[in-house]
């Protein structure tokens, strides 16, 4: 069976410092790889989605991937108490028609 | 105006009524999903459609039914609903391979 595996944690950041975030999957021929932000009670929103080996930087957040691996991380920059929420990592399945592997989600707390 | 939206937001059953949650959706995209989340878990899907015509059954779809009235149009019924299918309840789209966008989620309690 297809996985996708995160810490659930919490990990305990403090303010300003850099949280990273880890992801591993099991399914090589995986193409397409995202990092949700659901803050409790809410519905996830997409941060990040990496296609390539390498870094890809948006604003304070950077997504990266190696594919030999297989894993995919988040770094969070600066780190802000309004980046307290759980962040799922989802990876595409190429085996059927590009449904997405959910991971259960890293809760992610920013100490003031 | 938002691009998915769920009805209700909120919902109060008791056991063995059947209820139905509603989707709906102006992203334009052919593919839509529903997904449960229990406390502390992960996303779970029960349903997917890929268009009008091509309906599937997710990892636990046990006890649901879905209908998928036209393009932009996504209903889960729970035939007879039971306490353990209390959850929050997420309908999402998505053009192949792409991001997922979620509607705002219906928090079903069955008592």
């Amino acid at each position: 069976q297809k996985e996708v595996e995160q810490n659930s944690g919490p990990l305990s950041v403090p303010e300003g410092a850099i949280a990273s975030l880890n992801c591993t999957y099991s399914d090589r021929v995986s193409q397409s790889f995202f990092w949700y932000r659901q803050y409790s009670g809410k519905s996830p929103e997409l941060i990040m989605s990496i296609y390539s080996n390498g870094d890809k930087e948006d604003g304070r957040f950077t997504a990266q991937l190696n594919k030999a691996s297989q894993y995919v991380s988040l770094l969070i920059r600066d780190s802000q108490p309004s980046d307290s929420a759980t962040y799922l990592c989802a990876v595409s399945d190429e085996d059927s028609n590009y449904q997405l592997i959910w991971g259960a989600g890293t809760k992610l707390i920013i100490k003031p | 105006d938002a691009d998915v939206t769920q009805t209700p937001r909120n919902r109060i059953t008791k056991t063995g009524k059947r209820i139905m949650l509603e989707c709906s959706q102006t992203k334009g995209h052919d593919r839509m999903y529903w997904y449960r989340q229990d406390p502390g878990l992960g996303l779970r899907l029960i349903y997917y459609s890929f268009d009008v015509k091509d309906i599937n059954k997710g990892e636990i779809s046990d006890g649901y039914s879905v209908s998928r009235q036209a393009q932009a149009k996504f209903s889960l019924s729970l035939e007879s609903a039971i306490p353990n299918q209390t959850a929050l309840y997420f309908c999402a789209t998505s053009e192949a391979g792409e991001t997922q966008y979620f509607g705002p989620g219906t928090r079903l309690l069955v008592l």
